[in-house]
């Protein structure tokens, strides 16, 4: 199985701040990545697909880069609806849709 | 815009089975695979397994291999997923989500692109 390891697990920003999370893959998953943000008690959204499209619908503060194993999303300017958990996933391999672990994002 | 609509909560006893089910509406079920993610309570996602519904082809994850089977009835519009040998450690949210895929230079990349709203599935002697 491919194994996705996001960090920080957990990152305290102000509204305003541009924050950045980084997702790593075990292996080259060239630009097969996707981001999803989910709130509590809430199935997850899209936010990026394919390392650096972004969703219909989303603000375009968001923004992903990256490909190979190492990714990033980022968040341009903090607002207060984006505190939430994010999640990196490699589709390339069908063998498995892995999750990265997740990366909580509170407020400072 | 495809909505995904899945049964209720389920309260199960350890080594029995659950079913869960997920409606499609307003969009076209069979040429677009299911998903299927579960989260467990405070823990992260994971793919369980999905399933394209024009073909019944399923594809599981090896950890859910022999436990888990997913099927689609497409007179309805309907995916399921039935995990057996149920143990406390399947307590958790269960999702499924519709695969769409963005085809760009040679490739095609698959995400998830709309959710069912989850079902609680508790495992509870």
């Amino acid at each position: 199985d491919i194994q996705m390891t996001q960090s920080p697990s957990s990152l305290s920003a102000s509204v305003g701040d541009r924050v950045t999370i980084t997702c790593r893959a075990s292996q080259s998953i060239s630009i097969f990545l996707n981001w999803y943000q989910q709130k509590p008690g809430k199935a997850p959204k899209l936010l990026i697909y394919a390392a650096s499209s972004l969703q219909s619908g989303v603000p375009s503060r968001f923004s992903g880069s990256g490909s190979g194993t190492d990714f990033t999303l980022t968040i341009s300017s903090l607002q207060p609806e984006d505190f939430a958990t994010y999640y990196c996933q490699q589709s390339y391999s069908t063998l498995g849709y892995t999750f990265g672990q997740g990366t909580k994002l509170e407020i400072k | 815009q495809v909505q995904l609509v899945q049964s209720g909560a389920e309260v199960k006893k350890p080594g029995s089975s659950v079913k869960v089910s997920c409606k499609a509406s307003g969009g076209t079920f069979s040429s677009y695979a299911i998903s299927w993610v579960r989260q467990a309570p405070g823990q992260g996602l994971e793919w369980m397994g999905g399933i394209i519904p024009i073909s019944g082809t399923a594809n599981y994850a090896q950890k859910f291999q022999g436990r888990v089977t997913i099927t689609a009835d497409e007179s309805t519009s309907t995916a399921y997923m039935e995990l057996s040998s149920l143990r406390s450690e399947d307590t958790a949210v269960y999702y499924c989500a519709r695969g769409y895929r963005y085809c760009s230079g040679g490739g095609c990349y698959p995400y998830f692109d709309n959710w069912g709203q989850g079902t609680l599935v508790t495992v509870s002697s």
